[in-house]
């Protein structure tokens, strides 16, 4: 296994379309997490998942984010209608029962 | 709601100085843990503290977490130009999993 990886690395889109993000977390991790992070600032936690329960969610977070593990494996993450301030990074994390996050590279979102 | 306040926000110092990273939160956390990230690339762990007034030191970097739990600091000794990156904070409640990070710190190390 070589980590986490998401996809895609890079997506530009206009104003109102939906975009889908996916993470597949390292293969025995249990855990996983969504984060938000702009430029020079620290990640900002939107959810996360114990293996496909759905723990926790941002109350930051609008209606227009969803997040799913539907098998317990890989997770996706939807974004209808986007917004220019949607425009990120978005990082995908795994951790098992020690609680380090594994991150992915991210996936970059740009909002026209 | 569960604040992280990383202090400095920049920090620009030459090759060879000695600088601290702080860490604070008016909330109890059950574990804290300090992670460097590049340019282009997720956050790595660095080290892990859960024990109020625990010290790791991992080479020339020292880590401690307050006797409260409530804050942690970074100190690395005689900076390199490969410490450079962004440095983050993150903690969890105690019986929770959700990790919230710091507003970062981002250091650049001069030659």
């Amino acid at each position: 296994d070589t980590g986490v990886s998401q996809d895609p690395r890079h997506k530009i889109t206009k104003r109102g379309q939906n975009v889908t993000f996916r993470c597949d977390p390292i293969s025995e991790h249990n855990r996983l997490y969504w984060y938000r992070q702009t430029l020079g600032q620290g990640p900002e936690f939107l959810t996360y998942f114990q293996n496909e329960a759905q723990l926790e969610k941002s109350r930051l977070l609008s209606d227009r984010f969803s997040a799913e593990r539907p098998k317990g494996s890989f997770s996706t993450l939807e974004i209808q209608r986007t917004e220019q301030g949607d425009s990120a990074m978005y990082l995908c994390a795994s951790s098992f029962i020690d609680g380090e996050l594994f991150f992915g590279e991210g996936s970059r979102l740009t909002v026209l | 709601t569960q604040l992280l306040e990383q202090s400095p926000q920049f920090l620009s110092i030459q090759e060879g100085e000695n600088l601290t990273v702080y860490c604070n939160s008016s909330s109890v956390f059950s574990s804290l843990q300090w992670y460097r990230q590049e340019p282009g690339e997720g956050p790595v762990l660095l080290v892990t503290v859960v024990t109020g007034g625990e010290v790791k030191k991992l080479k020339r970097l020292t880590f401690q977490f307050g006797d409260a739990r409530k804050d942690s600091s970074l100190h690395i000794t005689a900076a390199q130009p490969g410490d450079t990156g962004l440095y983050l904070c993150a903690g969890a409640a105690s019986g929770t999993y959700k990790y919230i990070f710091g507003t970062g710190t981002r250091l650049k190390v001069l030659a």
